[in-house]
């Protein structure tokens, strides 16, 4: 089946590290997805990992990939407060390229 | 300069009227999406384009119906408006769909239509 979970809501401090966790069940996804929304706003493409991949580093964004347990984290370090925002995590399990996306992370960052 | 577009940004209308929403696109990609997001930030997939043809047709109430005049452009027509369409709609395009790479199969999204229904 299809569906994708993520936990809710997710509080740091700024400049700690954030680790935002999602669990996906269809194992034929070839590619994995964050995306990131702030408020009013649109979703922004952040970074995406081929299933062949158990980790992939951009910047401050870390990527990590277990294709055993079908669990993909994505890890902000030094956080900032402009990373507050809603992650979407999504799969594309194959076919007609159609996104199942997660409910969604709402990260707050304060002082 | 914007990649991908949508017209009107708001949208508030009455229960039972018809209204259409656009999307394009000058990225020069063959496929378009349209994403519906709920209230509660759901975001699910309601059709796509690949060229002018329709790919994808989920389960949508015939009260919807996607145009694609050319494959720039993916249009979202919704007639007798009901109160459970208000929603955030997001048009997305991507180069090709499931086909041979993350290039060709990432989805780049518009910045939404806010639609409310009284």
């Amino acid at each position: 089946g299809e569906d994708v979970e993520q936990s809710l809501f997710l509080s740091v401090r700024e400049g700690d590290s954030s680790v935002i966790n999602c669990t996906y069940t269809d194992s034929s996804s070839t590619y994995l997805y964050w995306y990131k929304q702030e408020p009013g706003a649109g979703l922004q493409l952040l970074t995406y990992i081929f299933s062949n991949m158990d980790m992939k580093q951009d910047q401050r964004l870390t990527v990590l990939l277990n294709k055993k347990d079908k669990h993909l984290s994505l890890r902000i370090a030094d956080t900032q407060t402009g990373d507050s925002a809603i992650y979407f995590c999504a799969e594309n399990p194959g076919g007609y390229n159609k996104l199942i996306f997660g409910a969604g992370t709402r990260l707050a960052v304060h002082p | 300069d914007t990649a991908v577009s949508q017209t009107p940004k708001y949208l508030v209308t009455q229960m039972g009227n018809d209204k259409s929403i656009k999307c394009e696109q000058n990225l020069g990609h063959d496929t378009m999406y349209w994403y519906k997001q709920d209230s509660k930030k759901f975001l699910k997939i309601m059709f796509s384009y690949n060229n002018k043809e329709l790919i994808i047709n989920e389960t949508v109430p015939n009260r919807f119906s996607p145009k694609s005049p050319d494959k720039a452009h993916l249009n979202l027509h919704i007639n007798s408006l009901e109160l459970g369409d208000s929603a955030v709609y997001f048009c997305a395009s991507s180069q090709d769909y499931g086909t041979s790479g993350a290039y060709q199969e990432t989805q780049y999204f518009g910045p939404g239509t806010r639609l409310l229904v009284l």
